[in-house]
């Protein structure tokens, strides 16, 4: 398995509370993902990172901020939560060959609950 | 917009039964298809992922077959166990500088001993 671990698994919070989850890799990739499932809409990508300090907006990038500071870390923050955001979600990385074509590993992912 | 969908959305099987999941892409210049199992409160697993320049892929019991001119690809899994119940998810990659996989919402694969 690749080695990814998501910090908290769990977490209930109030709207209007800053959150940061937090994604750790062991295996060195240089590409990591922030995506958001939801039941209906399936797998929708939020931030994305293609290096130290190199981030970029996915899909449904609104309320959200991202950060890697380090190879192996990348933290998706929810500035003022809202119950919209009220999800599960999932970091990923892919490897070094082909880039960011790369296979795709995921976390065992986070589940995040704003009332 | 790369769309990709996944049909049916939930099936179910007798135990031992070779089965095939469909997953349809709308724009055929991908770079990969990939494909996943996701067990129920679990993250994504990669099955298997084939390469634009691939027809088809193999791992044990899995066969994943890639047609971009029809925009398909078929997940055939043999001798289908209990253990094989899990949700399916295939997500298609179009480069282009995206950066971003296309998934599709999965089939939910019920195998009945």
């Amino acid at each position: 398995d690749a080695g990814i671990t998501q910090s908290p698994r769990h977490k209930v919070t109030e709207t209007g509370t800053p959150v940061t989850l937090r994604c750790h890799q062991t295996e060195n990739h240089r590409y990591m993902y922030w995506y958001r499932q939801d039941p209906g809409h399936g797998l929708r990508l939020i931030h994305y990172s293609y290096g130290v300090k190199d981030t970029d907006k996915g899909e449904v990038s609104d309320g959200y901020s991202v950060s890697r500071s380090k190879t192996e870390d990348f933290l998706l923050t929810l500035e003022s939560a809202t119950s919209s955001q009220t999800s599960v979600y999932f970091c990923a990385i892919s490897g070094p060959e082909k880039g960011a074509a790369g296979e795709l590993f995921f976390g065992e992912g986070s589940r995040l609950t704003v009332l | 917009k790369q769309e990709v969908t996944q049909i049916p959305a939930a099936l179910s099987v007798p135990e031992g039964e070779n089965l095939v999941l469909n997953c349809s892409f709308t724009d055929s210049a991908i770079y990969n298809l990939q494909w996943f199992r996701q067990d129920p409160g679990k993250g994504l697993t990669s099955l298997l992922l084939i390469q634009s320049s691939q027809r088809e892929q193999t791992s044990g019991r899995l066969n994943a077959s890639l047609d971009k001119s029809s925009g398909r690809s078929t997940l055939y899994i043999a001798a289908s166990q209990p253990g094989d119940s899990a949700t399916y998810l295939c997500a298609a990659y179009s480069g282009a500088g995206s950066y971003q996989l296309t998934f599709g919402k999965g089939t939910k694969l019920s195998v009945i001993p």
